[in-house]
């Protein structure tokens, strides 16, 4: 069975620190890895997402995640965080199985930016 | 203004009641979802729809059931038999459900069984 690993559970930064958060899958065939984001208050939405090309996708807000087939990860990264990127993050890989989607999430990570 | 509405934001049922939850959504996605968020656990799948009238479990669908008569809704019943369902509860859609669908999510439910 497919699985998802966020290593970093509840990470603190202080503004214009760079982050990088790691997201590990199991499974060998074709997958489609996504990021969300859920800012307090505000459903969960769609950060990013590699779909096939270029393994390094860029998202909204200055986010951008790096597919390393090889190792299995897509971790996220931002050069500078701002306070109002406070919030839980989640990866999830998406793979075709018997005919239908079967995605899975990570448990997430909870960002908190201190000004 | 298109999107995925869920309703009520918050439900309270005693233990041994079934309780449904209701998602609609107007943005004419093919595939609906629904999750289960706990803390610490993130988000588990519990069944999912591509195609009206039918639907497949997901990892959790112990306790729940589901229907998908109309594309617009897939309303979850949570069933007394569900040892643990307070919880909070998020309903999504895609477009047609393939593996490079982004999803879209509502606002969520949170459920409390007293």
């Amino acid at each position: 069975a497919q699985s998802v690993s966020q290593h970093n559970h509840h990470v603190i930064l202080s503004e214009a620190a760079s982050l990088e958060l790691g997201c590990n899958y199991s499974y060998g065939g074709t997958v489609n890895l996504f990021w969300y984001v859920q800012y307090p208050g505000q459903h969960l939405q769609l950060l990013l997402k590699y779909f096939s090309g270029d393994p390094l996708v860029k998202g909204i807000k200055g986010f951008e995640a790096e597919f390393i087939k090889s190792k299995f990860s897509f971790n996220l990264r931002k050069p500078s965080v701002q306070w109002s990127d406070t919030a839980e993050y989640f990866c999830a890989v998406n793979l075709r199985a018997g005919g239908y989607q079967k995605v899975t999430f990570g448990i997430g990570t909870k960002l908190q930016v201190i000004p | 203004d298109g999107g995925i509405t869920q309703s009520p934001k918050y439900l309270f049922r005693k233990e041994g009641q079934n309780v449904t939850l209701s998602c609609e959504q107007n943005l004419n996605h093919d595939a609906m979802y629904w999750y289960r968020q706990d803390p610490g656990q993130g988000l588990r799948l519990i069944y999912y729809s591509q195609i009206v009238n039918d639907f497949q479990k997901g990892d959790i669908a112990e306790g729940y059931s589901v229907s998908r008569e109309k594309k617009e809704s897939f309303p979850l019943t949570v069933t007394s038999a569900q040892k643990n369902p307070t919880a909070f509860y998020l309903c999504a859609s895609s477009m047609v459900g393939g593996p490079g669908d982004t999803q879209y999510f509502g606002p969520g439910t949170r459920l409390t069984v007293l």
